[in-house]
């Protein structure tokens, strides 16, 4: 499988700041997939990233919110937007080549305060 | 809307023994079963995966058995070790290029 790279592993933000995770895969990927993880708690897909294109948002997340680019088939940055505790979560970045194998980075552990 | 159940929430088991972790989907159109280990502080990794076009997939101590009628799926962990001590996530998808779908997680702990 590909390897992932996320950006920064971890960050403690001020509410009411953006703060902008990078996603970069070592290969070319066909999907590339946002989620979010509370500690202890299962994965919610945000968005899919589409390359070159607006990113497909889930229920409940909007791009106001969540600002997602994906600039190459190698690349994808989440923006998390005026912060509020609330938001304070692990966010994963997840990456997909071929038909099934879908592989995640180690992730972003973001605490709002 | 939960579209894959998962249990046990934990499990302990004594090393040697069989971990078995059960998973119900709701969604018929769903075609591909990963099972993904998770370490604390690490994402997500995929350990072992089935099609609904067999019944049982092994790869060395781990065993999928998937029940297409019942539209269940287990994963059992034979000869548990504590270093297979971690959050296994059940999940399903659709169609190949599709968002994944996770259960809700079970925190397995191997003790000597």
């Amino acid at each position: 499988s590909a390897v992932i790279s996320q950006k920064p592993s971890r960050d403690i933000c001020q509410r009411g700041t953006s703060l902008t995770i990078q996603c970069q895969v070592d290969s070319q990927v066909t999907m590339m997939f946002w989620y979010r993880q509370q500690p202890g708690q299962s994965l919610t897909l945000i968005a899919t990233a589409n390359q070159g294109s607006e990113a497909t948002y889930e229920s409940g997340f909007v791009i106001d919110k969540f600002p997602i680019s994906r600039p190459n088939l190698t690349f994808s940055t989440l923006t998390v937007s005026n912060m509020s505790p609330e938001d304070s979560s692990i966010y994963l970045c997840s990456a997909q080549r071929g038909l099934t194998e879908a592989f995640f980075g180690q992730g972003t552990r973001l605490t709002v305060v | 809307q939960q579209q894959v159940k998962q249990s046990p929430q934990s499990l302990i088991v004594q090393k040697g023994g069989i971990s078995i972790i059960n998973c119900a989907y709701e969604n018929t159109a769903f075609d591909y079963f990963p099972w993904y280990q998770q370490f604390p502080g690490k994402g997500p990794a995929l350990l072992i995966a089935i099609r609904p076009d067999v019944s049982e997939k092994k790869e060395g101590r781990f065993t999928i058995s998937f029940n297409k009628s019942a539209k269940q799926f287990s994963l059992h962990i034979m000869d548990s070790q504590p270093g297979d001590s971690a959050t296994y996530f059940c999940a399903a998808s659709s169609g190949g290029y599709q968002k994944v779908t996770f259960g809700t997680g079970t925190k397995l702990q191997v003790i000597p």
